[in-house]
């Protein structure tokens, strides 16, 4: 069965450095998700991505975040600057429409110094 | 805005007892909605959703749940529960036109033999 993989799946940073977190989509997938999940709260919602554009943001994807379809199969999130309150598991997922079911991927824990 | 609230953040169950794992929305718009469960160190599978027709809907591993509209409900049941069950349940909507999915904070699901 065909599913999102995340890498890495986990990664140690120093405050202030540039993280890049990559997903592989399933592959006849159109919508591109990513998700974050800080430690003992909630799943949130960051930006969705279709047609090589962000479709959603919401208000925690500022300006130090940004999505990327470098080639047919990666979707890259990139974190310009960490901070310490960046650390959280980062989900990736797909869909093949918005309003299909979103599949996740296993995540990549983010731990920023 | 959605927002979902799941109260109980655990739930301890004999094993073969039934269970149910309580999930209430609000929402202004008519709302899809959604129950993933996570197992450790994997990431996030729909167990099932319910996007319109049948209040109750059927999902994965024999679990079920009922949409209640007037109570703004999606409570998760299941008749007799395996070890196997023992996971992080999320109940998720997604409203109107958003793209993203609001989440529960999730409940665990410990299964005591």
């Amino acid at each position: 069965e065909p599913e999102v993989t995340q890498t890495p799946s986990h990664q140690v940073t120093q405050m202030g450095q540039e993280v890049i977190l990559r997903c592989v989509p399933i592959s006849n997938h159109l919508y591109f998700y990513w998700y974050r999940q800080i430690l003992g709260q909630k799943v949130e919602f960051l930006v969705s991505f279709y047609n090589n554009e962000i479709s959603e943001k919401s208000e925690i994807f500022d300006d130090q975040f940004s999505v990327e379809r470098p080639d047919g199969s990666n979707f890259t999130l990139k974190i310009r600057s960490t901070k310490l309150e960046d650390s959280a598991m980062y989900f990736c997922a797909s869909s093949t429409s918005v309003q299909e079911t979103q599949y996740f991927g296993p995540g990549t824990r983010l731990l920023v110094l | 805005a959605q927002s979902v609230t799941q109260l109980d953040s655990q739930v301890p169950v004999f094993e073969e007892a039934p269970v149910e794992l309580r999930c209430n929305y609000s929402s202004s718009v008519s709302v899809y909605l959604f129950w993933y469960v996570q197992y450790p160190n994997q990431g996030l599978q729909l167990l099932l959703k319910y996007l319109s027709g049948s209040t109750l809907v059927k999902g994965i591993n024999g679990f079920e749940a009922e949409f209640n509209k007037s109570q703004t409900s999606f409570h998760l049941r299941k008749p007799s529960v395996h070890i196997s069950d023992t996971a992080e349940y999320f109940c998720a909507v997604r409203g109107g036109g958003a793209d993203g999915l609001t989440f529960g904070k999730g409940t665990h699901l410990i299964i005591q033999p």
